[in-house]
């Protein structure tokens, strides 16, 4: 495997199912983000996570709930959806450069996870 | 509140017309600037990242420019090729939190 790879690629869920999205990234990165996709809507940024810690919560409802274990892997669990949360949910990494300067470079995408909610 | 706007938000070319996508940001207090690819159903492809201190960046027959002061980028194709037929996606980086804003995509179709 190379790059940032997503899985399952298409999920269908009901609205009371509990499911969870994986994203691992073979790069070497140290910082792994979340983005949700919707139709005619701009990218939009979910979490941040830098060396496993969270630096970015964009005001995510609380049905979201991110974890990451490790730098190479990133989850989003799902639980008790709504309708409107159908979309392509992209994870990304990148290198950061340790130390007080904490410089993101160019962001690696995944090729997403497209997320039905019935 | 950073917002990013590109226009057109679609173009539609004959194959080998060289072509310019427009970018602007309404705060000029970027960290970077980064242009992406997204083929339909797939994820981003990044094509050029240039960041703050820098005013243009090559790579084959891409070319991107950063007018940091006037809040613009464009990203240049020449000879456009069928291939290229995608959504072009710029997003800018507004801080050193890792966090990106993104315009709304221009989609892009060459024509043979």
């Amino acid at each position: 495997e190379t790059g940032v790879t997503q899985t399952p690629r298409h999920l269908v869920m009901g609205m009371t199912n509990k499911k969870s999205l994986k994203c691992e990234q073979h790069l070497g990165h140290n910082a792994m983000y979340w983005y949700k996709q919707s139709a005619k809507k701009p990218l939009e940024l979910m979490f941040v996570y830098n060396f496993k810690e969270q630096t970015e919560n964009n005001s995510v409802p609380s049905r979201f709930s991110p974890e990451c274990p490790n730098s190479s892997h990133l989850f989003l669990h799902l639980h008790t959806l709504q309708p409107e949360d159908s979309a392509l949910y992209l994870c990304a990494s990148s290198q950061t450069l340790a130390g007080a300067e904490r410089a993101y470079n160019e962001q690696f995408f995944g090729p997403g996870t497209r997320l039905t909610v019935l | 509140k950073q917002e990013v706007t590109q226009i057109p938000a679609a173009l539609s070319v004959p194959e080998g017309e060289n072509l310019v996508l427009n970018c602007s940001f309404t705060d000029s207090a970027i960290y970077n600037l980064q242009w992406f690819r997204q083929d339909p159903g797939k994820g981003l492809t990044s094509l050029l990242l240039i960041q703050s201190s820098q005013r243009e960046q090559t790579s084959g027959r891409l070319n991107a420019s950063l007018d940091k002061s006037s809040g613009r980028s464009t990203l240049y194709i020449a000879a456009s090729q069928p291939g290229d037929s995608a959504t072009y996606l710029c997003a800018v980086g507004s801080s050193n939190t890792g966090k990106l804003i993104f315009g709304q995509g221009t989609t892009l179709q060459v024509k043979p």
